[in-house]
């Protein structure tokens, strides 16, 4: 099955800087790749997301990137504001034993503005 | 309306108590998942219903038993839990199950005693 990594597991930036996680994932098949933001105590909210035959996506601040050759795709995060201090996770959608697709999460990054 | 709704909130239980998790959607959405969440952990998959078909058990044990009574409600029963089944137990739901955008509920916060 699917197997995503996420990179990093805590990210400080400052107030106004931009952030960049990252995934991999193993399932050269996996061809759709959402970010979620939780914030503490709340549901995961999706913020974006890439289907595989697109290289980048934007909206406003947030912009993911594929690489589909490298098998890897990141969430970048411009100006960033305190709003932004949350969990983002990662995934990607595979086939799983039941030949239907499912999405396999990455760990999360914990990320913290400062102001 | 683009919302899950999740009941109860929170929930807690004896190991030998049956209850059960509800989860409703008016998106017209033609897919529901059940998943887990440890603390500090990501969502972990339990079941996808596809047309009010069971289309993906995760290898859950029997003590959970998902249900759906038609393609806007979505139910977990929950019998005989332990412990470590304490966790956010969280509903989604997407246009269909082919790589569409999953909306969330608040989840159901259960802890077993």
């Amino acid at each position: 099955g699917e197997n995503v990594e996420q990179h990093p597991s805590t990210l400080s930036v400052q107030e106004g800087d931009s952030a960049v996680i990252k995934c991999t994932y193993s399932d050269s098949a996996s061809n759709y790749f959402p970010w979620y933001k939780q914030e503490l105590g709340k549901r995961p909210q999706l913020i974006i997301d890439i289907r595989s035959n697109v290289g980048e996506k934007k909206d406003q601040r947030i912009a993911v990137t594929l690489n589909k050759t490298a098998k890897h795709f990141s969430l970048h995060i411009t100006e960033t504001q305190p709003e932004d201090s949350a969990v983002y996770f990662c995934a990607a959608s595979g086939w799983s034993n039941f030949g239907n697709e499912k999405l396999t999460f990455g760990t999360g990054t914990r990320l913290t503005i400062i102001p | 309306d683009t919302e899950v709704t999740q009941t109860p909130k929170h929930l807690v239980m004896g190991m030998t108590n049956k209850k059960s998790l509800k989860c409703e959607q008016h998106m017209g959405h033609r897919a529901m998942y059940w998943y887990k969440q440890k603390a500090k952990k990501p969502p972990e998959l339990m079941f996808v219903y596809s047309y009010e078909k069971l289309s993906i058990n995760e290898s859950v044990p029997s003590r959970f038993s998902p249900e759906c009574p038609n393609s806007s409600l979505l139910n977990l029963h929950l019998h005989a839990l332990q412990p470590e089944d304490s966790a956010l137990y969280l509903c989604a739901s997407s246009q269909d199950s082919s790589n569409q955008p999953q909306h969330f509920g608040d989840g159901t916060r259960l802890s077993i005693l």
